[in-house]
């Protein structure tokens, strides 16, 4: 079965990288992972997404082993803002499967 | 553009009452999905429409669960009869092809929290 695994919390420096890891074992082909964040009790939010390559965006990057069996989320510079759950989701094309992770709660410590 | 709308934002109801949940998408979006969040099983995606029509339900709970999309502009996910364990925040979310398709880059609502006594 499809899985997407993180841990359920991290605690990370304001100011210094924050990296969340995912593992998404059973990722294959054009399967594609993504990443949102839910703050307070909002609606997730989309961050970032990749599919081999290491992606780059205003918020986040995406690292992605050459595996692809697992990913890192890095917020480079993490202020008390990106207080919230992260989640990790794989888009399992092979039977149109959207997986989340169970989330990891990162803490921004001041 | 407003986002997704979702309604009511709250809903306290007692157990083996009809309980509907409405969803707005964003405009011109042509997919959408319900999914349900509690502490205990995260997030769960439960149905989801494309162009208004029913891809895969089977994330759906049980026969006390129906969701319909009429239009491209509406959705609702019924709970009939609604049960204790139904309580959770029930969220809307929808993408475009236009943007990659299927699951990619999903606009989520902000949820309606259901409270089954």
């Amino acid at each position: 079965d499809a899985k997407t695994t993180q841990p359920p919390s991290m605690d990370c420096a304001e100011g210094r990288a924050a990296n969340l890891p995912c593992n998404h074992s059973t990722i294959s082909g054009n399967e594609y992972v993504y990443w949102y964040r839910q703050i307070h009790s909002q609606g997730p939010q989309y961050i970032i997404h990749g599919l081999k390559n290491n992606e780059t965006n205003e918020m986040a990057s995406l690292i992605i082993t050459e595996d692809r069996k697992s990913s890192t989320l890095i917020l480079p510079h993490a202020t008390l803002r990106d207080t919230a759950v992260y989640y990790c989701m794989g888009l399992y094309n092979r039977d149109d499967k959207i997986i989340f992770g169970k989330g990891t709660r990162l803490h921004i410590l001041p | 553009d407003a986002g997704v709308i979702q309604s009511p934002r709250h809903e306290v109801t007692e157990m083996g009452q009809e309980v509907t949940l409405r969803c707005k998408p964003i405009s011109g979006h042509d997919y959408l999905f319900w999914y349900r969040q509690t502490m205990m099983r995260g997030l769960e995606l439960l149905i989801y429409f494309n162009n208004n029509v029913p891809i895969d339900d089977s994330g759906m709970p049980e026969d006390r669960f129906s969701a319909k999309m009429p239009n491209a502009s509406f959705s609702t996910l019924k709970i009939q009869p609604s049960e204790p364990r139904d309580s959770a925040v029930y969220f809307c979310a929808s993408s475009s092809t236009t943007s990659g398709g299927f699951g990619k880059t999903q606009y989520f609502g902000p949820g309606t929290r259901l409270l089954v006594l």
